[in-house]
């Protein structure tokens, strides 16, 4: 079947300018996850989603950064006058069960966010 | 906080070279590990993984094993192929949740 996508996958922003980037988990999955990934450094974990409820949003830098998944399937990851630090790949994940297993996260393959 | 240290890359071999790539990690609790790969143009796949101490995983070739009282989790390949050239991330997580990943580790193989 299909897995995570996001959109778009590559963005460009003037500094100041407001963005969004959408995922689309695996149909089913119940936990969500957005990571940050500069260049040359593995993912930062951002916010956690089980269904319609944030669980954990600790990761997220700034409150520039909201993120939302309102019907608990499709998630969108906003951020509010962009600054060049915020250049970087944003990772979404999905797993198919809660917090408390170990089950794997699937990974879409990101959207590189360049900011001028 | 927890926190996990892969060595630098990168690293390069000739085809089928034995391979290590180290991982150690620091974690309050009984945390599980991952391998996950990024191959050229994808995004991250999971490797292998293990959940408590003494267990191996195991995929394509691919080993790793859990070491408590070494607090480590290195990956190897007996005989490395081309089409292994990747970044290999280890990551734990502690909370079942939330991964946290180490920062990479870029493998070239040669043929």
């Amino acid at each position: 079947g299909a897995g995570v996508s996001q959109s778009p996958r590559y963005k460009v922003a003037k500094r100041g300018q407001d963005v969004a980037l959408r995922c689309d988990p695996i149909s089913g999955h119940v936990s969500l996850f957005w990571y940050q990934q500069a260049l040359g450094q593995g993912p930062e974990f951002l916010t956690y989603f089980q269904n319609e409820a944030q669980l954990d949003k600790s990761g997220l830098p700034s409150d520039r950064f909201f993120a939302e998944r309102p019907e608990g399937s499709v998630s969108t990851l906003k951020i509010q006058r962009t600054q060049q630090e915020d250049s970087a790949v944003y990772l979404c994940a999905s797993s198919s069960r809660d917090r408390g297993s170990t089950d794997t996260q699937y990974f879409g393959p990101g959207t590189r966010l360049t900011v001028l | 906080g927890d926190s996990v240290t892969q060595m630098e890359g990168p690293v390069t071999l000739s085809e089928e070279a034995f391979l290590t790539i180290n991982c150690t990690y620091t974690a309050t609790g009984y945390p599980s590990l991952f391998w996950y790969v990024q191959y050229p143009g994808e995004g991250l796949q999971l490797l292998l993984k293990a959940t408590k101490a003494d267990d191996k995983g195991s995929n394509k070739g691919f080993e790793a094993t859990y070491r408590k009282e070494t607090t480590s989790f290195h990956l190897e390949k007996g005989s490395v192929q081309v089409s292994d050239s990747a970044v290999y991330f280890c990551a734990l997580s502690d909370s079942s949740y939330k991964l946290i990943f180490g920062s990479g580790t870029r493998l070239l193989v040669r043929p």
